[in-house]
């Protein structure tokens, strides 16, 4: 059973427009969501990170936007480089629990040049 | 960078032989973790641990032991390995406050 989910596989985004990359998790219990990069070859590398009491993070050219009663987190990248085309992953975590990190599937961005 | 190294980096071994993955961290986090990256399932939680001596079983721990005797070293283990288990494997660690997680550069285990 996948309690984090990431529907779309692949995303490809001219430079310069906005990435928009969703992620869905089934556990309502969840309170910390964070966001991963992995260019290939490498570890991921951490991006940007959401606690359940906000609905926006912002850090640069990334926001992540949380959407606690559809049970919904999107990344928004603006204005996507080149150089963002890697995979990313999202994540999930219960703070109060066992602190298993649980991630989605992974969505591919190609930012086209 | 966070101080994660993974051993080997590289493996090829034959189906039914055992296989042991090292994880060593210099940051002294509590938390540690094996996951397992494969095309269209992501990172998949293996074994984590949440101190010296505590572990746990993750998402897909079937065929996979873990062990830490010490702090800094956490040791995935193959007890004999199958093709199902070629993957590449990211050992993570976590102070655990509600942080980030940080990853190893990966091991690339081929089992053949």
């Amino acid at each position: 059973d996948q309690q984090v989910k990431q529907n779309s596989p692949s995303l490809s985004v001219q430079e310069g427009r906005i990435s928009i990359l969703n992620c869905d998790y089934t556990n309502s219990m969840f309170d910390y969501f964070l966001w991963y990069k992995k260019y290939p070859a490498e570890g991921p590398t951490f991006l940007i990170s959401i606690s359940s009491i906000k609905d926006k993070n912002e850090d640069g050219r990334f926001t992540v936007f949380l959407n606690k009663s559809a049970k919904h987190l999107s990344l928004h990248i603006v204005p996507s480089q080149p150089g963002d085309s890697a995979v990313y992953f999202c994540a999930a975590i219960l703070t109060s629990g066992t602190y298993k990190y649980i991630f989605g599937t992974g969505t591919r961005l190609k930012v086209l040049a | 960078d966070a101080g994660i190294t993974q051993s080997p980096r590289h493996k090829v071994t034959e189906t039914g032989t055992p296989v042991t993955l090292r994880c060593h961290q210099t940051e002294n986090h509590r938390y540690m973790y094996w996951y397992r990256q494969d095309p269209g399932h992501g990172l998949r939680l293996i074994h984590y641990s949440y101190g010296v001596k505590d572990t746990d079983k993750g998402e897909v721990s079937d065929g996979y032991s873990v062990s830490r005797s010490k702090t800094e070293d956490f040791l995935l283990t193959l007890e004999s390995a199958t093709s199902s288990q070629t993957s590449v494997y990211f050992c993570a660690i976590s102070q655990g406050d509600g942080n980030t997680i940080y990853f190893g550069e990966g091991s690339w285990l081929t089992v053949v």
